[in-house]
């Protein structure tokens, strides 16, 4: 399989609900990094983990890589929070990035 | 934030053209490294650079040659372009740290 397998492929939500995204590896990972791919198409870094959980306003990270796993959390969705999500891993012995291949987030009025 | 620029933002192309994207940074970065984003695969890295007169290929460097004549600009080069390599291209620049990877807006290139 893919060694990172991310989920859902695509997520809608209504405004102020709460909502997770997983990444799934096949093999141990170093760390990973979330990016939000924003409506320019830009991707802006949102975490970097190289173990636990980082929180940051409304978004929460966790990274498990004994369990080989991530999870980015979002609370209180809005509006601007819409856009593509990555999660983006390292195995070790390696700095080069895996990506997820993505998820695409609606939030609705 | 670092400055990542892309150009050009859109090209279209045809088969056997010659396409060339460019990407220049300002914040001194080291490495640079050039991505294609398709539906289905995320981002994958096709080259990239450690600093001026250095490339190195990633994971899909077939039909794609890189060069970096300077510590800013990064250029990727399609010599004969085909219509699979129509996608989406990202350059990124870092200094190397974990989590330190700044992206270009991106540069749509469609092979007809």
């Amino acid at each position: 399989g893919m060694p990172v397998e991310q989920n859902p492929p695509a997520l809608s939500l209504y405004e102020g609900a709460d909502s997770g995204l997983r990444c799934n590896f096949s093999t141990t990972m170093k760390s990973v990094q979330w990016f939000q791919q924003n409506h320019r198409g830009r991707l802006i870094t949102l975490f970097y983990l190289a173990q636990g959980t980082k929180e940051n306003g409304r978004l929460k990270s966790t990274f498990n890589s004994k369990e080989r796993y991530s999870t980015l959390h979002i609370k209180d969705a809005q509006l601007e929070d819409s856009g593509t999500y990555f999660c983006a891993a390292a195995s070790s012995g390696s700095w080069q990035l895996i990506f997820g291949s993505g998820t695409q987030l609606t939030v609705m009025p | 934030e670092a400055a990542v620029t892309q150009s050009p933002r859109n090209k279209v192309a045809v088969t056997g053209g010659k396409v060339t994207l460019s990407c220049n940074q300002t914040n001194n970065h080291n490495n640079m490294y050039w991505y294609r984003q398709d539906t289905g695969h995320g981002l994958r890295l096709i080259h990239y650079s450690y600093g001026a007169g250095s490339t190195e290929k990633g994971d899909i460097p077939d039909g794609y040659k890189a060069s970096r004549p300077s510590q800013e600009n990064f250029s990727l080069i399609l010599e004969l372009a085909t219509p699979s390599q129509t996608s989406v291209y990202f350059c990124a620049s870092g200094d190397g740290r974990p989590g330190q990877l700044y992206f270009g807006e991106g540069s749509k290139l469609t092979v007809l």
